[in-house]
């Protein structure tokens, strides 16, 4: 399987633990993405890394939050001091920078499901 | 503040007929707008991209139109299957000369076909 890698699925945690998940995406893309979702709501934007830069990051992204993409290939989040509120899907993406406008498709991991307790 | 919305409520429809969703915006300027598809527990597949200078877009059973006047778009599915059934979201996104690379989604609508 060739697409976006999430890991790992699921993840449960206790409150005010530290978690961290890894996203490995489609290989020859140099864009990655990350993104949160809870029930009923669509993603939302966290922070995007073009090859191993982060160029911009949400005010969602609290500095709790942390993610990197060292080499520009895999990417890791991490959340430290979990809070119940934190409980959602993380959702990965990538996409290739394409020339001029290009269309910034993004292909989607199946994401990591955090519940917080 | 910028908004998105599509129809709250789940959209049931009978095998057959055509599926139509809508995605309005407000307080957003996009240089394309792109339609995923979502099933449960799984990640958005993107489905078709339509850029601001376009009215309409096609893929086999798949429509969609985009009116950045009355700031809206719709999706449309012909000859709809119960594999259709799924949650559809629309993504907003301003290009290379603002905002950045990101997409904004709304809140998706739940589509259900039935026999």
């Amino acid at each position: 399987d060739t697409g976006v890698s999430q890991n790992p699925r699921h993840k449960i945690t206790k409150r005010g633990q530290n978690v961290t998940f890894r996203c490995d995406p489609i290989s020859e893309h140099n864009r990655l993405y990350w993104y949160r979702q809870t029930l009923g709501q669509g993603p939302e934007f966290l922070t995007y890394f073009q090859n191993e830069a982060q160029l911009e990051k949400s005010r969602l992204l609290s500095d709790r939050f942390s993610a990197e993409r060292p080499k520009g290939s895999f990417s890791t989040l991490e959340i430290q001091r979990t809070e119940q509120g934190d409980s959602a899907m993380y959702l990965c993406a990538s996409s290739l920078k394409p020339p001029g406008q290009g269309k910034n498709i993004q292909y989607f991991g199946a994401g990591t499901r955090l519940s917080v307790l | 503040s910028q908004k998105i919305e599509q129809n709250s409520e789940a959209l049931n429809i009978q095998e057959g007929k055509t599926a139509t969703l809508t995605c309005n915006y407000t307080n957003y300027s996009p240089a394309y707008l792109q339609w995923y598809r979502q099933d449960p527990g799984r990640g958005p597949v993107f489905l078709l991209l339509i850029r601001e200078n376009e009215k309409e877009k096609r893929k086999e059973r798949l429509k969609v139109t985009f009116d950045t006047t009355l700031k809206q778009s719709l999706f449309h599915i012909t000859a709809s299957q119960p594999a259709d059934s799924a949650t559809y979201l629309c993504a907003l996104g301003r290009g290379l000369t603002g905002g950045g690379n990101k997409l904004t989604f709304g809140t998706g609508t739940q589509l259900k076909v039935e026999l």
